[in-house]
């Protein structure tokens, strides 16, 4: 299959500051990515959809200002967690799907995000 | 309602039987359906893709999508323990668009 390669796997920051997550699609243009937050023992939990070129689209009740989403090229998404608090800690993780070529959708590794 | 209805387990079973997986969906525009594995601390994997109704295999893994009763089964053959893990269904309308998931079921397979 495809390969979704998301940057870092592990991240420990201080509160009030950001970090940034990459995934990046090594041998596909992904036209869409989407992110997602899982908890312990729970489900995916999407938080917005991005297209290359335009703004994200978020879905309900997440904060557009505090997870910042740039799709500037068709192999590239970030997913920017601003002013990073405790509750924020979770594991993002970050899919891919092409348009013009398979509708399966492919994962990366994930980030686990430790906020102290 | 949720759009996916998927018992979140834990499922156990000894090594070598069949694994039997299934969800159920109220939308019924959904066309594409999924089966991710998903091992702790890690980024889902894609185990099976199936567009429409049918059933597709391969290797020790069956899908099988019922359109008309909105079912979808993913079936493991001579589990194994590193069969365990937690497995999600997922499924969409359209080839670009977002998926709906399910809640993930654990499955457990004891030696």
């Amino acid at each position: 299959g495809a390969v979704v390669s998301q940057h870092p796997s592990r991240v420990i920051c201080k509160s009030g500051t950001s970090v940034k997550i990459e995934c990046r699609s090594l041998d596909f243009q992904a036209t869409t990515m989407f992110w997602y937050r899982q908890f312990p023992k729970k489900s995916l939990m999407l938080m917005a959809t991005s297209n290359e070129g335009s703004k994200a689209t978020y879905e309900q009740g997440v904060e557009k200002d505090k997870f910042l989403i740039n799709h500037a090229s068709l192999t590239l998404s970030t997913l920017t967690v601003t002013s990073a608090h405790p509750e924020d800690s979770s594991f993002y993780i970050c899919s891919a799907r092409d348009r013009g070529g398979a509708t399966e959708a492919f994962f990366g590794q994930g980030t686990r995000l430790t906020v102290v | 309602q949720k759009e996916v209805e998927q018992d979140p387990g834990p499922l156990s079973v000894p090594e070598g039987a069949i694994v039997s997986l299934n969800c159920t969906y109220s939308n019924s525009a959904f066309q594409y359906f999924m089966w991710y594995r998903q091992y702790s601390r890690k980024g889902p994997e894609l185990l099976m893709y199936t567009y429409s109704s049918g059933n597709k295999e391969d290797g020790r893994f069956t899908a099988q999508v019922d359109k008309s009763s909105k079912y979808i089964s993913l079936f493991i053959r001579d589990s194994q323990p590193s069969d365990s893990a937690t497995y999600l269904c997922a499924m969409s309308a359209d080839s670009w668009g977002k998926f709906q998931f399910g809640a993930g079921t654990q499955v457990v397979v004891t030696p």
